[in-house]
């Protein structure tokens, strides 16, 4: 199962786009990154998840290097109630899903 | 369409006490999950499952046991509590597949072991 990596926090100021990078390095070809965010003490809440091509939901756009070793999370339009912990995590065929520490992602009025 | 839920929401233990924390879902979903969250940080995977009847061992499995004699039921089993157990306690569930791992979690059980 791939490892991912991510800054442990970061600060977006409000309307502008929030980038949340994650690396996963010893990504396989059959594995897919998932991204999460917990809000306060909530269970996390799924967000988006893609394979090697880009995705767009209506809550965000997952871009994914060609290589494959790292993606970001775009916000476009960050707001106060995306303040939260982002987790960008890979599914392999093991289900063995490791969640890390995530990125705090603090929006700043 | 309840989701997943947890019992229950909040349990003070003393050490050595056991007990269990119930997590259902009725999504049908194979794959079922127990994540812990100590203050201030991640989630650890504890054990996992992948259907009735199969479990296997996470990130820190040790003491805690788990079973999956239905789809819809995967409960938490403390077998003496330690102090080292306060946390939170989260259930997932999902469809397996790596392309459908889209994971559903409960609101949680906070744990405080004395």
């Amino acid at each position: 199962d791939a490892k991912t990596t991510q800054p442990p926090s970061m600060d977006c100021a409000e309307g502008r786009a929030a980038n949340l990078p994650c690396n996963h390095s010893t990504i396989s070809g059959n594995e897919y990154v998932y991204w999460y965010r917990q809000i306060h003490s909530q269970g996390p809440q799924y967000i988006i998840h893609g394979l090697k091509n880009n995705e767009t939901n209506e809550m965000a756009s997952l871009i994914i290097t060609e290589d494959r070793k790292s993606s970001t999370l775009i916000l476009p339009h960050a707001t106060l109630r995306d303040t939260a912990v982002y987790y960008c995590i890979s599914a392999s065929g093991t289900y063995k899903y490791i969640f890390g520490t995530g990125t705090r992602l603090k929006v700043l009025a | 369409n309840a989701g997943v839920t947890q019992t229950p929401k909040f349990q003070v233990l003393k050490t050595g006490q056991s007990m269990t924390l119930q997590c259902a879902q009725d999504m049908n979903h194979e794959y079922m999950s127990w994540y812990r969250q100590d203050p201030g940080m991640g989630l650890r995977l504890i054990h996992y499952s992948v259907g009735a009847g199969i479990t296997d061992q996470g990130e820190v499995p040790n003491g805690y046991n788990v079973s999956r004699s239905t789809t819809e039921d995967f409960p938490l089993r403390l077998l003496s509590a330690a102090p080292s157990q306060t946390s939170v306690y989260f259930c997932a569930s999902s469809w397996t597949g790596t392309d459908k791992a889209e994971q559903y979690f409960g609101p949680g059980t906070r744990l405080t072991v004395t």
